[in-house]
Protein backbone atom coordinates (compact mmCIF):
# COMPACT_ATOMS: atom_id res chain seq x y z
CA UNK A 1 0.00 0.00 0.00
CA UNK A 2 1.54 3.62 -0.81
CA UNK A 3 1.55 5.87 2.26
CA UNK A 4 0.73 9.43 2.22
CA UNK A 5 2.80 11.41 5.37
CA UNK A 6 2.14 14.70 5.73
CA UNK A 7 3.82 17.38 7.82
CA UNK A 8 3.57 19.85 9.66
CA UNK A 9 0.63 18.05 11.51
CA UNK A 10 -0.18 21.51 13.01
CA UNK A 11 -0.08 24.76 11.83
CA UNK A 12 -0.25 27.87 13.41
CA UNK A 13 -0.40 30.94 10.60
CA UNK A 14 -0.79 34.86 11.27
CA UNK A 15 -3.33 36.09 9.15
CA UNK A 16 -2.10 37.59 6.13
CA UNK A 17 1.23 35.07 6.38
CA UNK A 18 1.88 32.61 3.94
CA UNK A 19 1.52 28.57 5.03
CA UNK A 20 2.79 25.42 3.55
CA UNK A 21 1.91 21.85 3.80
CA UNK A 22 4.25 18.86 3.03
CA UNK A 23 3.11 15.49 1.48
CA UNK A 24 5.21 12.79 0.73
CA UNK A 25 4.28 8.64 -1.11
CA UNK A 26 6.21 6.37 -0.05
CA UNK A 27 6.37 5.52 -3.90
CA UNK A 28 6.09 7.92 -6.90
CA UNK A 29 2.77 8.72 -7.51
CA UNK A 30 3.76 9.05 -12.02
CA UNK A 31 1.02 6.83 -13.12
CA UNK A 32 1.55 4.60 -16.29
CA UNK A 33 -0.33 7.39 -18.73
CA UNK A 34 2.54 10.09 -17.53
CA UNK A 35 -0.29 11.85 -15.16
CA UNK A 36 0.61 12.39 -11.23
CA UNK A 37 -2.81 11.65 -9.44
CA UNK A 38 -2.30 13.92 -6.25
CA UNK A 39 -4.90 15.94 -4.91
CA UNK A 40 -5.39 18.33 -1.96
CA UNK A 41 -8.72 18.07 0.07
CA UNK A 42 -9.63 21.11 2.43
CA UNK A 43 -12.32 20.15 5.37
CA UNK A 44 -13.53 23.41 7.00
CA UNK A 45 -14.74 22.54 11.03
CA UNK A 46 -18.07 20.33 10.95
CA UNK A 47 -18.57 20.26 6.62
CA UNK A 48 -17.32 17.96 3.99
CA UNK A 49 -14.04 17.86 2.86
CA UNK A 50 -14.06 19.78 -0.65
CA UNK A 51 -11.08 18.95 -2.99
CA UNK A 52 -8.81 22.35 -3.92
CA UNK A 53 -5.91 21.12 -6.21
CA UNK A 54 -6.04 17.96 -8.33
CA UNK A 55 -2.61 16.28 -10.41
CA UNK A 56 -0.29 18.10 -8.39
CA UNK A 57 -1.11 21.85 -9.62
CA UNK A 58 -4.50 21.75 -11.51
CA UNK A 59 -7.23 24.63 -8.99
CA UNK A 60 -10.73 23.37 -8.98
CA UNK A 61 -13.30 25.47 -10.35
CA UNK A 62 -13.74 28.49 -7.41
CA UNK A 63 -10.78 28.28 -5.50
CA UNK A 64 -9.33 31.21 -5.02
CA UNK A 65 -5.56 31.75 -6.98
CA UNK A 66 -3.72 31.81 -3.39
CA UNK A 67 -3.97 28.06 -3.10
CA UNK A 68 -1.60 26.13 -4.82
CA UNK A 69 0.13 22.81 -5.72
CA UNK A 70 3.57 21.58 -6.75
CA UNK A 71 5.96 18.75 -6.92
CA UNK A 72 7.04 15.51 -8.54
CA UNK A 73 7.05 11.86 -7.75
CA UNK A 74 7.21 11.45 -3.99
CA UNK A 75 7.57 15.39 -3.00
CA UNK A 76 4.19 17.25 -2.95
CA UNK A 77 3.50 20.67 -1.15
CA UNK A 78 0.08 22.68 -1.11
CA UNK A 79 0.86 26.59 -0.61
CA UNK A 80 -1.42 29.27 0.77
CA UNK A 81 0.09 32.25 -0.22
CA UNK A 82 -1.47 34.98 2.26
CA UNK A 83 -3.69 33.32 4.78
CA UNK A 84 -7.45 34.34 5.57
CA UNK A 85 -9.46 33.45 8.50
CA UNK A 86 -12.13 30.78 6.08
CA UNK A 87 -8.97 28.53 5.60
CA UNK A 88 -9.42 27.40 9.00
CA UNK A 89 -9.37 23.54 9.06
CA UNK A 90 -7.51 20.29 8.22
CA UNK A 91 -5.94 19.96 5.06
CA UNK A 92 -5.46 16.12 3.49
CA UNK A 93 -3.34 14.92 0.56
CA UNK A 94 -4.71 12.05 -1.45
CA UNK A 95 -2.93 10.10 -4.25
CA UNK A 96 -4.68 8.25 -6.70
CA UNK A 97 -2.36 6.60 -8.26
CA UNK A 98 -2.35 3.52 -6.25
CA UNK A 99 -6.14 3.39 -5.77
CA UNK A 100 -6.91 6.08 -2.83
CA UNK A 101 -4.73 7.11 0.24
CA UNK A 102 -4.85 9.91 2.53
CA UNK A 103 -2.51 11.77 4.27
CA UNK A 104 -2.95 12.08 7.95
CA UNK A 105 -4.24 15.61 7.79
CA UNK A 106 -2.66 18.83 9.20
CA UNK A 107 -4.81 21.32 10.74
CA UNK A 108 -4.58 24.88 10.29
CA UNK A 109 -5.58 27.67 12.95
CA UNK A 110 -4.71 31.05 13.39
CA UNK A 111 -1.99 32.52 15.41
CA UNK B 1 -24.62 22.33 -9.75
CA UNK B 2 -23.33 19.11 -8.80
CA UNK B 3 -25.30 17.69 -6.20
CA UNK B 4 -24.81 14.48 -4.01
CA UNK B 5 -27.36 13.47 -1.20
CA UNK B 6 -26.39 10.25 1.00
CA UNK B 7 -28.95 8.49 3.12
CA UNK B 8 -29.24 5.20 5.10
CA UNK B 9 -27.05 5.54 7.85
CA UNK B 10 -28.24 4.96 11.58
CA UNK B 11 -27.64 2.71 14.74
CA UNK B 12 -27.30 -0.64 13.95
CA UNK B 13 -25.76 -3.67 16.70
CA UNK B 14 -22.26 -5.40 15.27
CA UNK B 15 -22.84 -8.12 13.00
CA UNK B 16 -25.84 -6.52 10.95
CA UNK B 17 -26.13 -4.72 7.83
CA UNK B 18 -27.14 -1.65 6.15
CA UNK B 19 -27.69 -0.07 2.66
CA UNK B 20 -26.72 3.52 1.93
CA UNK B 21 -27.71 5.57 -0.94
CA UNK B 22 -26.56 8.29 -3.11
CA UNK B 23 -28.67 9.89 -4.79
CA UNK B 24 -26.79 12.11 -7.08
CA UNK B 25 -27.86 15.42 -9.74
CA UNK B 26 -26.44 18.15 -11.91
CA UNK B 27 -23.86 16.54 -14.10
CA UNK B 28 -24.36 13.01 -16.58
CA UNK B 29 -24.45 10.37 -13.90
CA UNK B 30 -22.95 7.67 -15.96
CA UNK B 31 -20.40 9.24 -17.46
CA UNK B 32 -18.68 9.43 -13.90
CA UNK B 33 -16.85 6.72 -11.36
CA UNK B 34 -18.71 7.39 -7.84
CA UNK B 35 -16.67 6.54 -4.68
CA UNK B 36 -17.41 6.20 -1.12
CA UNK B 37 -14.64 7.52 2.06
CA UNK B 38 -15.44 7.14 5.35
CA UNK B 39 -14.21 9.37 8.53
CA UNK B 40 -14.32 8.37 12.03
CA UNK B 41 -15.34 10.29 14.71
CA UNK B 42 -12.32 13.03 15.56
CA UNK B 43 -10.50 11.31 13.16
CA UNK B 44 -9.04 11.20 9.42
CA UNK B 45 -10.37 10.59 5.98
CA UNK B 46 -10.58 6.58 4.98
CA UNK B 47 -11.34 5.62 1.09
CA UNK B 48 -14.35 2.48 1.32
CA UNK B 49 -14.81 2.34 -2.36
CA UNK B 50 -15.32 3.19 -5.67
CA UNK B 51 -17.48 1.77 -9.18
CA UNK B 52 -16.08 2.42 -12.63
CA UNK B 53 -18.43 3.72 -15.03
CA UNK B 54 -20.10 1.52 -17.26
CA UNK B 55 -17.77 2.54 -20.26
CA UNK B 56 -14.64 1.34 -17.95
CA UNK B 57 -16.85 -2.13 -17.21
CA UNK B 58 -18.00 -1.13 -13.85
CA UNK B 59 -15.75 -2.59 -11.84
CA UNK B 60 -15.14 -2.20 -8.07
CA UNK B 61 -12.58 -1.25 -6.11
CA UNK B 62 -12.14 -1.89 -2.19
CA UNK B 63 -9.89 -0.88 1.07
CA UNK B 64 -8.68 -4.18 2.59
CA UNK B 65 -10.95 -3.34 5.66
CA UNK B 66 -14.04 -4.02 4.76
CA UNK B 67 -13.32 -5.72 1.41
CA UNK B 68 -15.43 -8.96 1.40
CA UNK B 69 -18.25 -7.47 3.67
CA UNK B 70 -19.13 -4.18 2.04
CA UNK B 71 -20.63 -4.25 -1.72
CA UNK B 72 -20.81 -0.99 -3.79
CA UNK B 73 -23.35 -0.88 -6.99
CA UNK B 74 -24.75 1.52 -9.23
CA UNK B 75 -28.29 2.36 -11.24
CA UNK B 76 -27.50 4.63 -14.16
CA UNK B 77 -31.30 4.99 -14.76
CA UNK B 78 -31.90 6.43 -11.23
CA UNK B 79 -28.28 8.45 -10.46
CA UNK B 80 -27.68 6.33 -7.53
CA UNK B 81 -25.09 4.97 -5.73
CA UNK B 82 -25.25 1.85 -3.10
CA UNK B 83 -23.13 0.85 -0.47
CA UNK B 84 -24.24 -2.65 1.30
CA UNK B 85 -22.45 -2.68 4.42
CA UNK B 86 -22.81 -6.41 5.96
CA UNK B 87 -21.31 -7.71 8.96
CA UNK B 88 -20.65 -4.43 10.48
CA UNK B 89 -18.21 -3.96 13.06
CA UNK B 90 -17.74 -1.06 15.72
CA UNK B 91 -14.84 0.27 13.72
CA UNK B 92 -17.13 1.03 10.77
CA UNK B 93 -18.42 3.88 12.93
CA UNK B 94 -18.44 6.61 11.08
CA UNK B 95 -19.24 9.53 8.72
CA UNK B 96 -20.16 7.90 5.40
CA UNK B 97 -19.43 10.26 2.50
CA UNK B 98 -20.11 9.56 -1.13
CA UNK B 99 -18.18 11.55 -3.83
CA UNK B 100 -18.49 11.83 -7.74
CA UNK B 101 -15.40 10.17 -9.60
CA UNK B 102 -12.33 10.04 -7.51
CA UNK B 103 -13.23 12.80 -5.28
CA UNK B 104 -13.86 15.85 -6.88
CA UNK B 105 -17.30 16.66 -5.03
CA UNK B 106 -18.79 15.09 -1.85
CA UNK B 107 -21.85 14.67 -0.58
CA UNK B 108 -22.52 15.87 3.37
CA UNK B 109 -22.43 12.53 4.52
CA UNK B 110 -24.64 10.05 6.71
CA UNK B 111 -23.48 8.72 10.20
CA UNK B 112 -23.56 5.13 10.97
CA UNK B 113 -23.06 4.02 14.27
CA UNK B 114 -22.50 0.59 15.02
CA UNK B 115 -23.28 -0.11 18.62
CA UNK B 116 -24.59 -3.09 20.74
Amino acid sequence: DVVMTQSPLSLPVTLGQPASISCRSSQSLVYSDGNTYLNWFQQRPGQSPRRLIYKVSKRDSGVPDRFSGSGSGTEFTLKISRVEAEDVGIYYCMQGTYWLTFGQGTRLEIK
Amino acid sequence: EVQLVESGGGLVQPGRSLRLSCTASGFTFGDYAMSWFRQAPGKGLEWVSFIRRKAYGGTTEYAASVKGRFTISRDDSKSIAYLQMNSLKTEDTGVYYCAKDYGDCWGQGTLVTVSS
